[in-house]
């Protein structure tokens, strides 16, 4: 069952946009809109901030987008703040023999 | 005001068992799916398991299936995870996190988490 595949790290300064990618399969992320994403700042526990590859959660700041192109998702910051340093996380459903996949992680970085 | 708070970790030796709960609150248990989630020291999340809540079908991630059960008492709205066969691999945080409504769209809850340490 491997990870889905994120960049390590990705970095930007404040008010510009950084995009973090997600690659998987047709047996997950290609093969189903179920690609969620997570913020988890250091310490705490991760919190939604995109389901079903473009929704927001009610409360969510619309600074997040999240699409999907083949096999690959990605979220788009905007206006990137200092707060949105933290670790970022996608996860699919997955019609392998497991249900869910989390991606690798990726370290934002705010300059 | 949704809640999900995850109790029972602590330390164990290789080869040990220890069950972890998970008392939910503010929402109808009996219409969600319900997750566990993991997070080593310093490494990123591992899904390890989901009980459905329509039929309370089971998964498991390769790397715990066959020692660990995942359950739930709906009538305690409270989620279960049995860990048997404890490996020093296990050793991570363990979260409860809530499904969306659709079991496969994601958890838009979390606990705080319990740390499991696997060690002699």
């Amino acid at each position: 069952q491997s990870a889905l595949s994120q960049p390590a790290s990705v970095s930007g300064s404040p008010g510009q946009s950084i995009t973090i990618s997600c690659t998987g399969t047709s047996s997950d992320v290609g093969g189903f809109n179920y690609v969620s994403w997570y913020q988890q700042h250091p310490g705490k526990a991760p919190k939604l901030i995109i389901y079903n590859v473009s929704n927001r959660p009610s409360g969510v700041s619309d600074r997040f987008s999240g699409s999907k192109s083949g096999n690959t998702a990605s979220l788009t910051l905007s206006g990137l703040q200092a707060e949105d340093e933290a670790d970022y996380y996608c996860c699919s459903y997955s019609s392998s023999t497991t249900f869910y996949v989390f991606g690798s992680g990726t370290k934002v970085t705010v300059l | 005001e949704v809640q999900v708070l995850e109790s029972g970790g602590g330390l164990v030796q290789p080869g040990g068992s220890l069950k972890l709960s998970c008392a939910a609150s503010g929402f109808t248990f009996t219409s969600y799916a319900m997750n566990w989630v993991r997070q080593a020291p310093g490494k990123g999340l591992q899904w390890v398991s989901t009980i459905t809540a329509t039929d309370d079908s089971t998964y498991y991630a390769d790397s715990v299936k066959g020692r660990f059960i995942i359950s739930r008492d709906n009538s305690k709205n409270t989620l279960y995870l049995q860990m048997n066969s404890l490996r020093v691999e296990d050793t991570a945080v363990y979260y409860c996190a809530k499904a969306l409504r659709g079991a496969t769209q994601g958890c838009d809850s979390w606990g705080q988490g319990t740390l499991v340490t696997v060690s002699t």
